[in-house]
C-alpha cells in the first residue's frame, strides 16, 4: 500500500515561531508533492506545489523542500492567520493526501 | 476570479442516490481537468475522481466508489457532476470540487457540500 505519513499530527507554537512539518512517502515520487492549508469550515488551499514552488499569492514565510521520499513544509515566523491544518499530497501516480498536521496556538 | 459552487448535498438513506453539481465561473472551464475530493473526520481527505477537459478520460481513485459513482461534465454549462448511487454510510462526507491544473494539483476549490447517508 502506498502511504503518506505526516508528522507531527499536531503541534503547539507561538506567533513568530519557526514551524516545520514533515511528510514521508512509501514510494519515491521525485518532487511531485504539494502542500495545502485548511482552516475550519473552509476548503483546502494550495500553498506549495512540486515540493518547493510557492503558489501565487502565498506569503514568502512558507517554503517547501525535499525530493524522493522525504519532504518538509516550513513556516518562518508563524502568524496568527497560519493556525490551521496542513496536508501534504502526492501528485505522482495515484494522488493521495497525508493525514494532516494541526498547528495550534501555544 | 475563479469560483466553484457545489450543490446537491443532502441527507439520503443507505442505498439511495444523489447527484452533486459544481458550477464554475471566472475561468475557461473546458481547458481544465476537474476533480472531486471528499473529507471525513475519520479518513481525512480522499481524492475521489477526476475528469479530463473534454470528458474523454475519467479516473476513480477510491476503490469503494468504483461502479457506484460517475463523474461527468458539461462544458457548455461550465458544470461538473458526481452521480452517486447505492450510497453507503461510509460515503458520508463533505464533497469538494476543484480545478486540477496538473499533475494532480488542485489550485482552486469550492466550499464543499455535505452528503449524509443515514437511515
Amino acid at each position: 500500500d502506498i502511504q503518506m505519513t505526516q508528522s507531527p499530527s499536531s503541534l503547539s507554537a507561538s506567533v513568530g515561531d519557526r514551524v516545520t512539518i514533515t511528510c514521508r512517502t512509501s514510494q519515491v515520487i521525485s518532487n511531485l508533492l504539494n502542500w495545502y492549508q485548511q482552516k475550519p469550515g473552509k476548503a483546502p488551499k494550495l500553498l506549495v506545489y512540486s515540493a518547493s514552488s510557492l503558489q501565487s499569492g502565498v506569503p514568502s514565510r512558507f517554503s517547501g523542500s525535499g525530493s524522493g521520499t522525504d519532504f518538509t513544509l516550513t513556516i518562518s515566523g508563524l502568524q496568527p492567520e497560519d493556525f490551521a491544518t496542513y496536508y501534504c499530497q502526492r501528485s505522482y501516480g495515484i494522488p493521495l493526501f497525508g493525514g494532516g498536521t494541526k498547528v495550534e496556538i501555544k | 476570479d475563479v469560483q466553484l459552487v457545489e450543490s446537491g448535498g443532502d441527507l439520503v438513506q443507505p442505498g439511495g442516490s444523489l447527484r452533486l453539481s459544481c458550477a464554475a465561473s471566472g475561468f475557461t472551464f473546458s481547458t481544465y481537468w476537474m476533480t472531486w475530493v471528499r473529507q471525513t473526520p475519520g479518513k481525512g481527505l480522499e481524492w475521489v475522481a477526476s475528469i479530463k477537459e473534454d470528458g474523454s478520460q475519467k479516473y476513480y481513485y477510491v476503490d469503494s466508489v468504483k461502479g457506484r459513482f460517475t463523474i461527468s461534465r458539461d462544458n457548455a454549462k461550465s458544470s461538473l457532476y458526481l452521480q452517486m448511487n447505492s450510497l453507503r454510510a461510509e460515503d458520508t462526507a463533505v464533497y469538494f470540487c476543484a480545478t486540477d491544473r496538473g499533475p494532480n494539483t488542485l489550485d482552486h476549490w469550492g466550499q464543499g457540500t455535505l452528503v449524509t447517508v443515514s437511515s
